[in-house]
């Protein structure tokens, strides 16, 4: 399969713990993206990297919040003390460096927080 | 601000029937891209079509088309004769600026049940 993919599928965890989600662009996509999905809405924008460096960050993403990549390939999106708030589904994108036609979404990791 | 609206919570066809569904967005920039996304049961966005700013030519794929007016800054899309596999969620989606970066601001999304 050589579409993006996401790590895991479905996270249950108990509030105040952590919790860390990978995600695996396409080979050759240099930008990368994480966007959240509540129930009944349209995905927001969280933050983008090219390469390894991340290159914007919505006021969405709280300070529990901390997104990597550190090589410029898989990504890993951390939230300490998670909340009931965070229960959603956190979708991944990747994107070619030139631009191309659109960002290709993996599955998502649905995230309940009991 | 940008922003994009998705009126129709939900829709419910009969197999066979077209079907529109309405997309209007906001924006102050005058270079954009308008998306449309479907998202089935399963999960993850397809892609479906990308529109830009200075081509409002209208759009035919198979069953599908698009329809983009900047004049009523609206990007409708129509399914004839739809069937029971296009039910999902279908997303508008606005990105400003510069191509290639997809920092997409997405509608509330329309869920269409298609009916045998």
């Amino acid at each position: 399969d050589t579409g993006v993919s996401q790590d895991p599928r479905h996270k249950i965890t108990k509030r105040g713990q952590n919790v860390t989600f990978r995600c695996d662009p396409i080979s050759e996509h240099n930008r990368l993206y994480w966007y959240r999905q509540t129930l009944g809405q349209g995905p927001e924008f969280l933050t983008y990297f090219q390469n390894e460096a991340q290159l914007e960050k919505s006021r969405l993403l709280s300070d529990r919040f901390s997104a990597e990549r550190p090589k410029g390939s898989f990504s890993t999106l951390e939230i300490q003390r998670t909340e009931q708030g965070d229960s959603a589904m956190y979708l991944c994108a990747s994107s070619p460096l030139n631009g191309g036609t659109e960002a290709f979404f993996g599955q998502g990791t649905r995230l309940t927080v009991v | 601000a940008q922003k994009v609206t998705q009126a129709q919570t939900e829709i419910s066809v009969v197999e066979k029937e077209d079907v529109t569904l309405d997309c209007v967005y906001e924006t102050r920039d005058t270079t954009y891209y308008l998306f449309w996304y479907k998202q089935p049961p399963s999960g993850e966005l397809v892609f479906l079509i990308r529109r830009n700013s200075f081509d409002e030519q209208n759009e035919i794929s198979g069953r599908y088309s698009w329809n983009f007016q900047k004049s009523t800054s609206s990007f409708n899309f129509t399914i004839t004769a739809s069937q029971v596999v296009d039910s999902a969620v279908y997303f508008c989606a606005l990105s400003v600026g510069a191509s290639g970066t997809y920092k997409y601001i997405f509608g509330t999304g329309t869920r269409l049940k298609v009916l045998a």
